[in-house]
């Protein structure tokens, strides 16, 4: 069964940096492609980025490009997600997301938290 | 990007009736080589992350009961929900992915009894 663990949110001051990593098992890491998405309080859901499953390509949304990088490590399971200069904006629960094949769908974590105040 | 739109922003159905959410996307969704339409379908409770419904448009994930259906083609999907129950109370997004990047989600669709 897949899982999907989210952690590193918190609080933190505007143009600070947070990473947010999420431990993946029940499933062949290194073969899904990986995805953010963030939804802010009270929001709908905002599609943040995606690294391919060999890590050789990477896209953003453009609300965060050049402040945001998804990597991951196929050897520990883990994706993360290097927030910088952060703003109010980026304020929401950020969720990890298992990319789709042919036959099963996206898989989602449970989020983690990220509030942006001074 | 692809534009997604839902319709309606929100429903009142009754218990038992009939719930019908459209999705609207700004360019076919219809890839010609698989004859795979790249929609998805989620609920979502309040406090709760989103839960897959639908996939391929018309897929019922595992374990989503069958009173969920997905149906449509091209730039037109609907989800059905019908003999609505109270636990089908939430939001729910439909989302492309048939263009990386982004995967594009519609604005939602809160449906109440």
């Amino acid at each position: 069964q897949v899982q999907l663990v989210e952690s590193g949110g918190g609080v933190v001051q505007p143009g600070s940096s947070l990473r947010l990593s999420c431990e993946a098992s029940g499933f062949t890491f290194s073969r899904y492609g990986m995805h953010w998405v963030r939804q802010a309080p009270g929001k709908g859901l905002e599609w943040v980025a995606v690294i391919w499953a060999d890590g050789s390509k990477r896209y953003y949304g453009d609300s965060v490009k050049g402040r945001f990088s998804i990597s991951r490590d196929n050897f520990r399971g883990t994706l993360y997600l290097q927030l910088n200069n952060v703003r109010a904006d980026d304020t929401a629960m950020y969720y990890c997301v298992k990319s789709y094949d042919d036959n099963e769908g996206f898989s989602w974590g449970q989020g983690t938290l990220v509030t942006v105040s001074s | 990007d692809i534009v997604m739109t839902q319709s309606p922003d929100s429903l009142a159905v009754s218990l038992g009736e009939r719930a019908t959410i459209k999705c609207k996307s700004s360019q076919s969704l219809l890839y010609s080589s698989n004859d795979k339409n790249y929609l998805a379908w989620y609920q979502q409770k309040p406090g709760q992350p989103p839960k897959l419904l639908i996939y391929w448009a018309s897929t019922r994930e595992s374990g989503v009961p069958d009173r969920f259906s997905g149906s449509g083609s091209g730039t037109d999907f609907t989800l059905t929900i019908s003999g609505l129950q109270a636990e089908d109370v939430a939001v729910y997004y439909c989302q492309q992915y048939y263009t990386t990047p982004p995967h594009t989600f519609g604005q939602g669709t809160k449906l109440e009894i």
